[in-house]
């Protein structure tokens, strides 16, 4: 079955500074990627998806992943974080071995200071 | 604007009095799925519905049951809730199975279970 690994369940950065989510996956094909966005008491919201058609992914409110299959990483960036980034992230990997449902990755609460 | 709703946002029962959870789609998809998201945790799949097409996850306890009358509704019912039970229940639907394919989730549903 394939996995999905977060390192790093709490991040904490200043407001304007870059922000870096990591994320590795194992996946014997090559992988759907996805990351999510969680506000506190919601449901996920869709960030951005890679499916093989260009390795760096823009998504919604500036954030942006790169795939890198050399590291088997899909981190998540954004150049400058808002007070209204803070949130728990998912990376989720959808799992050909599972039916094609969603593995998700342990998730990564951001913070961001003032 | 097309959407997956969640009926209650909030519900409390007791121990063992069973509850159902309610959610609709006005996105037509195909597929709809419940999950399971304890507090720090990555939602869990319970099961999901391919059309009228049922698929239970291995480890999905008995005393959780789904219902899927027709494409824009499904229920979830817990037969004898327990402390453990207690929960953020979120739905989930998706055009198809494909590999690609984005899940669009509810707001959720918490449930606290006394």
């Amino acid at each position: 079955a394939q996995s999905v690994t977060q390192l790093g369940s709490h991040v904490s950065v200043s407001e304007g500074a870059l922000v870096l989510l990591r994320c590795n996956y194992s996946s014997s094909v090559p992988p759907y990627l996805f990351w999510y966005v969680q506000y506190p008491n919601q449901g996920l919201q869709l960030l951005l998806k890679y499916t093989s058609a260009a390795t760096l992914v823009k998504g919604i409110n500036d954030f942006e992943a790169e795939f890198k299959k050399s590291e088997t990483s899909f981190h998540l960036t954004k150049p400058s974080a808002h007070m209204s980034d803070a949130a728990e992230y998912f990376c989720a990997v959808s799992d050909r071995d599972a039916g094609n449902m969603l593995t998700f990755g342990g998730g990564t609460r951001l913070m961001v200071k003032p | 604007d097309a959407m997956v709703i969640q009926n209650p946002r909030y519900q409390v029962t007791q121990f063992g009095k069973p509850v159902t959870l309610s959610c609709s789609q006005t996105l037509n998809h195909n597929v709809m799925y419940w999950y399971q998201q304890k507090s720090s945790q990555a939602p869990k799949l319970l099961f999901h519905y391919y059309d009228k097409d049922f698929n239970n996850e291995a480890d999905t306890p008995d005393n959780f049951q789904s219902r899927r009358p027709n494409t824009s509704f499904c229920f979830l019912d817990i037969r004898s809730p327990g402390l453990g039970d207690a929960a953020m229940y979120l739905c989930a639907t998706s055009r198809d199975r494909g590999v690609y394919n984005e899940q669009f989730f509810g707001p959720g549903t918490r449930l606290t279970v006394l």
